[in-house]
């Protein structure tokens, strides 16, 4: 199985700050990487694949970069929506993994 | 538009059996493979289980291999989930979830685009 570390787990920040949330894998996995929102009680969402491709009607503020084995997702100017806890997920082969998560929450 | 429904879920003794369903909609569900993925109180995603959009492939996350099985029925547009021989640790939050993309070759490399909105299995005594 391939491991992801991702982080941090926590991030503290304000309305207004750019972000910056990594994922790490134990093996390389081209670009097969994917970033999900979750807000409690709801299901996840696909934000970004492709390790940079945005889903269609996520905000331009949110930004993926990296390839191989480590990724990078970017929320550039944060606003009150996005306090959410995100996951990175490999799907370049199984079993799919995701990443512990990164809950980014009010400072 | 999309629309997965779970439903099945429940309070169960160790040991004991439950099957999920997943009602899909809005989409052809015979083009797309489908995962459960489940998340237990207060932690993060874990994936479950994946079956091809014709059956002829599954994968199990090692947690559950032996004790789960994955299955659908195309003409009802349904996903199943066998869980046996629960244990405590299987308590969460099940989700069914869609392939972003219909995959037809050996190798399916796609990430999940549609989720349904959970059904809770509690395994307690």
């Amino acid at each position: 199985a391939i491991w992801m570390t991702q982080s941090p787990s926590l991030l503290s920040a304000s309305t207004g700050d750019r972000v910056t949330i990594s994922c790490r894998m134990s093996q390389g996995i081209s670009s097969y990487l994917a970033w999900y929102q979750q807000k409690p009680g709801k299901a996840p969402e696909l934000l970004i694949y492709a390790a940079s491709t945005l889903q269609s009607g996520v905000p331009s503020r949110f930004s993926g970069s990296g390839s191989g084995t480590d990724f990078t997702l970017t929320i550039s100017c944060l606003q009150s929506e996005d306090f959410a806890t995100y996951y990175c997920q490999q799907y370049y082969s199984f079993p799919r993994t995701f990443g512990q998560g990164t809950k980014v929450e009010i400072k | 538009q999309v629309q997965l429904v779970e439903s099945g879920g429940g309070v169960v003794q160790p040991g004991g059996s439950l099957r999920l369903s997943c009602a899909a909609s809005g989409f052809t569900f015979s083009s797309y493979g489908m995962h459960w993925v489940r998340q237990a109180p207060g932690k993060g995603l874990e994936w479950v289980a994946f079956i091809r959009y014709d059956g002829s492939n599954k994968y199990y996350a090692d947690s559950v291999k032996g004790r789960f099985t994955i299955s659908r029925d195309n003409s009802k547009n349904t996903l199943y989930l066998q869980m046996n021989s629960l244990r405590a640790e299987d308590t969460a939050v099940y989700y069914c979830a869609k392939d972003y993309l219909p995959v037809r070759g050996v190798l399916v490399r796609t990430p999940l685009d549609y989720w349904g909105q959970g059904t809770l299995v509690t395994v307690s005594s």
